[in-house]
């Protein structure tokens, strides 16, 4: 079965700090892309970055980055310098057309609260 | 470019109404998809399309919900009757196809009310 699992329900940093937040997948797929989403307070589903399963570096997106471990299948996003504007919930999700047909499947979601 | 547009943002209605939620998908995207986001279920895909063909509806909750897209351009998804339970925020989004890289884009999403 294809899962993602957020296994931190809220997390606190304070500013100008990095944090990571935790994302393990499973899928049988052999071809699969990760991604990740901020949901600010307003509402919205922003993109954040994306990485392949076939890529052989992390990915890195201005100040987030993906730390890809794929025999652990795990896919954590690090935040550097943190900031008040990185608030927010945080989705880790998966993509993957063999055997999920092109849909992206969500993890729980975890709540970021930056403190000043 | 424009993005996924949804409308209406928010709606508020009472039990035993019609409601429809309409979506634009972003040009040439040929992947729309409808989630449904509640405090308790988190995001939950209903249904989504490829080519304006339904391709899973395996997450509509029941038979009061359906979903339609009658070109590339446009689709609709419809709640009768609504119900207190259906209270939450529905998204719609859309990509491309064929690899798994394709990055979806969500609307900024519909608030539904039902009282």
């Amino acid at each position: 079965a294809q899962k993602i699992t957020q296994t931190q329900p809220g997390m606190f940093v304070q500013e100008k700090e990095a944090v990571t937040l935790d994302c393990t997948y499973d899928t049988s797929d052999p071809s699969y892309g990760l991604f990740w989403y901020k949901q600010p307070s307003s509402g919205e589903m922003i993109f954040l970055i994306y990485q392949g399963s076939y890529d052989q570096q992390n990915a890195t997106e201005g100040r987030y980055s993906l730390n890809f471990q794929k025999a652990r299948k795990s896919a954590n996003l690090v935040i550097s310098a943190s900031q008040l504007g990185d608030s927010a919930m945080y989705f880790c999700a998966m993509r993957a057309f063999y055997n999920q047909g092109g849909k992206l499947i969500f993890g729980q979601g975890t709540e970021l609260s930056v403190k000043p | 470019d424009a993005g996924v547009i949804q409308s209406p943002r928010h709606e508020v209605t009472e039990m035993g109404q019609e409601v429809t939620l309409r979506c634009k998908p972003i040009s040439g995207h040929d992947y729309l998809f409808w989630y449904r986001q509640t405090m308790m279920r988190g995001l939950e895909l209903l249904i989504y399309f490829n080519n304006n063909v339904p391709i899973d509806d395996s997450g509509m909750p029941e038979d009061r919900f359906s979903a339609k897209m009658p070109n590339a351009s446009f689709s609709t998804l419809k709640i009768q009757p609504s119900e207190p339970r259906d209270s939450a925020v529905y998204f719609c989004a859309s990509s491309l196809g064929g690899f798994s890289g394709n990055t979806i884009y969500f609307g900024e999403g519909s608030w539904l009310t039902v009282v």
